[in-house]
């Protein structure tokens, strides 16, 4: 099952704060966010494992609940160039002995930075 | 560094037409995926590849096959292609341990008609 992002869509003042939320109805391995603008491909921002261990982005930091099932992206200080589609990723799986089962995308939150 | 790489780009089919999506990704890794994204849908994974000579079905596999030719390519087939195949295609790539960051490439753009 796909998890649920909010909001979905948000628009912001360059400078201004935000943040995603994103839930899963099964107990999550890890999480993982991505942005892609238009026309391009997703690109990596960073990984919450179960742990509290993160791995990624030095201005864009996240939270990862395991008891709730739920992560928040949190961007500060917004710049122009954080505008695109933010996609939460969560791994459920069992490791299956080579590599991952897939991340499963949530539909996306849009945000818009304006000057 | 080509990363993850996807052809076409960009592909117009009649309905019941067949074509194979190719990627191929430079970086050793074991894991590769194909995704698809639809307006207000996000990305779903239609076939994912655990290592070389495995493959396993994701959300929407149905009208799809795919191949995991070797450990740098992994190739989607529509054997008869339909308008609700209209989407753009993702494929993906991450190294062979978990949790670390998927690699994507530019997407091909399909059209069926």
């Amino acid at each position: 099952q796909q998890p649920v992002q909010s909001p979905q869509a948000v628009i912001l003042r360059e400078g201004e704060d935000a943040v995603i939320n994103c839930s899963s109805s099964k107990a999550l391995y890890s999480v993982h966010w991505y942005r892609q603008k238009h026309g391009e491909a997703p690109v990596f921002l960073m990984i919450l494992l179960k742990g509290g261990e993160q791995k990624g982005h030095e201005k864009i930091s996240a939270s990862f609940n395991e008891k709730k099932q739920q992560s928040s992206l949190y961007l500060t200080a917004s710049q122009l160039s954080y505008s695109g589609t933010y996609f939460c990723g969560t791994e459920w799986g069992m490791y299956s002995g080579g590599g991952a089962d897939g991340l499963t995308f949530g539909k996306g939150t849009h945000l818009i930075i304006q000057p | 560094n080509a990363g993850v790489t996807q052809t076409p780009k960009f592909q117009v089919l009649k309905t019941g037409q067949s074509m194979t999506l190719q990627c191929a990704q430079d970086m050793n890794h074991n894991s590769m995926y194909w995704y698809r994204q639809d307006p207000g849908m996000g990305l779903r994974l239609i076939y994912y590849s655990a290592s070389e000579g495995t493959t396993d079905k994701g959300e929407v596999p149905n009208g799809y096959n795919v191949s995991r030719l070797n450990k740098r390519e992994f190739s989607l087939r529509l054997e008869s292609a339909a308008p609700s195949q209209t989407s753009v295609y993702f494929c993906a790539s991450n190294s062979p341990h978990r949790n670390t960051e998927a690699f994507f490439g530019q997407g091909t753009r399909l059209t069926v008609v």
